[in-house]
């Protein structure tokens, strides 16, 4: 199995543009979940998804952060329009019983 | 509110030696707790958990100790290797909650040759 999928590893954007984060879960795992990590506040959960169907959005900052999961083997984290302090790695995680397993992460940055 | 904490920002230990990180939590209702590693520019990967009801999990080099009273666990690395230096994040479930895990803030380990 590849593990979990992000795309892309690196995105620089500038302020104002629109961003999209795309994750392939790992075949099998029913929970999604996306992962902000900044050096001020850790791994901040900002959503996740039980079946497809988000369960918990709180960690969403703003109304500028959208994500979807159409399909169990697809899931993407939206931000429009970005701003600089978006800046981070954005990492997205399935579930397999009780354990998450990570992808590699999107570092974003935003100019 | 930090409902999990790893006081510890960074710790650095000789080759060979015991590694101990630690991690304190406040909400007795959590009942799983997991230690994940960190290296740069990669996911967190899982290492090794434990449930509520052991007070020791071991996967060979790793254990992992928990007391509930104190609302405490402890990581032990024996014995340690340089390749063993990452960022250790400590997180913690609660059953119902569809497992959502919260995060401690991580502890940066260095292994020295």
């Amino acid at each position: 199995d590849a593990g979990v999928i992000q795309s892309p590893r690196h995105e620089v954007t500038e302020m104002g543009q629109e961003v999209t984060l795309r994750c392939k879960p790992i075949s099998g795992h029913n929970s999604l979940f996306w992962y902000r990590q900044t050096m001020m506040r850790g791994l901040e959960l900002l959503i996740y998804f039980n079946n497809n169907v988000p369960i918990d959005d709180s960690g969403m900052p703003e109304d500028r952060f959208s994500a979807k999961m159409p399909n169990a083997s697809f899931s993407t984290l939206k931000i429009q329009p970005s701003e600089p302090r978006d800046s981070a790695v954005y990492f997205c995680a399935s579930l397999l019983t009780d354990t998450q397993y990570f992808g590699p992460g999107t570092r974003l940055t935003v100019l | 509110d930090q409902q999990v904490k790893q006081n510890s920002p960074s710790l650095s230990v000789q080759e060979g030696r015991i590694s101990i990180l630690n991690c304190d939590y406040t909400n007795s209702m959590f009942d799983y707790f997991l230690w994940y590693k960190k290296y740069p520019a990669e996911g967190p990967t899982f290492l090794i958990s434990i449930s509520s009801i052991k007070d020791k999990n071991e996967d060979g080099r790793f254990t992992v100790f928990l007391n509930k009273s104190a609302k405490h666990l402890s990581l032990h690395i024996v014995p340690s290797q340089p390749g063993d230096s990452a960022v250790y994040f400590c997180a913690a479930s609660a059953a119902g909650n569809n497992r959502k895990l919260i995060w401690g803030l991580g502890t940066s380990l260095a292994v020295n040759p």
